[in-house]
Formats: C-alpha cells, structure tokens, sequence
C-alpha cells in the first residue's frame, strides 16, 4: 500500500460544476498538507496547504483535511475551463520530506 | 524576477551516454531537489541536497548523479547505467525559515529527457 493514495483519473466534468479531488494517507504522523496545480509539460505550482484539520478556503478553492480518517480533499467551485490540469496532493512526513500523491487530471469541459 | 530555472527544456540521450540537466535558482534557498516523473505516476525523489557540498540519495538514485558546488546550482546527471532514462525532470527548492512552512517546494519548468 502506497503512503499517499490519489486516483489518477482523469475526471472530467462540465464548467461551472463543483469538482472534489481526494488523497487518503496512511501515517497519522503526517503534518502539512498541500495540493500543487500541474498544467501540462509545466512545473506543479503550489495551490493550497493546510496543517490542521478542517476548511482553508482561497477564492473558488477548499481544502479540506480530516485527520481522523487520514483524508484530505481539494474542492474547486465554479469549475473553469483554465483549471484543466493534473492536481497532485502532498503530505510532509516526520523529516519533513515531500511524499507526493499520483495527482489527478482534471478535464473541465466548456 | 525569482525562481528556478531549468535547462534545456528537451533533451535527447543516445543510448550509453551521460547527459546533464541544468538548475539554477536565485531564491537564496539551502535546500535542492530533484524529481523523476512518468505519465499517471507521481514525483519520486532522485537526489536531495540541504546545504552546500552535500546531497543525499532520494528513493530512485541508481543510474544518476549530482554535485552542489553552489547554492545556486543542483546539476544533475543522468548516466549510461540508468536504462530507462524518458522521464519529465523536475527540479525544487525550499527556503528555510520565512513566513513559509518548511516543506513548500518551488519548481522550475522541468526537462524532458528522451532516448534516441
């Protein structure tokens, strides 16, 4: 079983629908957590990240991190067509080393 | 304008051939990363480096090298044992202290490497 479990997709979904991503971990050690944008042949840019659990909120994007049940969620309002890309969760771990998800894209058709 | 920057954005490996990946950053940070990434996978760690003249193994550094001679720069070197080379390349930094958490890594645009 991997650390960082992340459904690869794609999930493409209308513009204008709310879209929810998701990672389940499996080391309740883990502290911060983070969601990178991917566009394609592009670097990930860092989105959200959140050290506690429950809601950050940043314009159309939640993030969402529920230690109890080791999950954490990204949820993007208002879906455009410009958030099409490859969203990839990360969790640090004990040495604070990235362990990143398999990312999930994401296809916002217009 | 700060950030990382990686060369060249393509490159092609003829087969028993070492090839080099650039990384630059001016964002003053210690610590230096680099990242292999196939389709539908996520990143695996190469090679890390935390201070100057130092680097330490990531979870998939047979058949790559380094050197951090300067903290500006984290070459990489791809050599004729790694055998299944085609990958996207990516390479991070994280700054110490500030108003960020710890963990949070900047990327530069990526190489991508593949075999002739």
């Amino acid at each position: 079983q991997k650390e960082v479990e992340q459904d690869p997709g794609p999930l493409s979904v209308p513009e204008g629908a709310i879209v929810s991503l998701n990672c389940t971990y499996s080391n309740s050690a883990f502290q911060y957590f983070m969601w990178y944008r991917q566009y394609s042949r592009k670097g990930p840019e860092l989105l959200m990240y959140t050290y506690s659990s429950g809601n950050k909120e940043d314009g159309r994007f939640t993030a969402q991190v529920d230690k109890s049940s080791k999950y954490i969620s990204l949820f993007i309002r208002d879906s455009q067509p410009s958030d099409s890309a490859t969203y990839l969760c990360a969790i640090t771990d004990s040495n604070y080393q990235l362990i990143w998800g398999a990312g999930t894209k994401l296809i916002i058709k217009p | 304008d700060g950030g990382i920057t990686q060369s060249p954005k393509y490159l092609f490996r003829k087969e028993g051939q070492n090839v080099t990946l650039s990384c630059e950053q001016n964002l003053n940070h210690d610590a230096m990363y680099w990242y292999r990434q196939d389709p539908g996978q996520g990143l695996r760690l190469i090679y890390y480096s935390q201070i100057v003249n130092d680097f330490q193994k990531g979870d998939i550094a047979e058949g790559y090298s380094v050197s951090r001679e300067k903290k500006e720069s984290f070459p990489l070197t791809v050599t004729s044992a790694q055998k299944n080379p085609t990958a996207f390349y990516l390479c991070a930094s994280l700054g110490q202290g500030g108003q960020s958490p710890k963990n949070i890594q900047y990327f530069g645009a990526g190489t991508r490497l593949s075999v002739l």
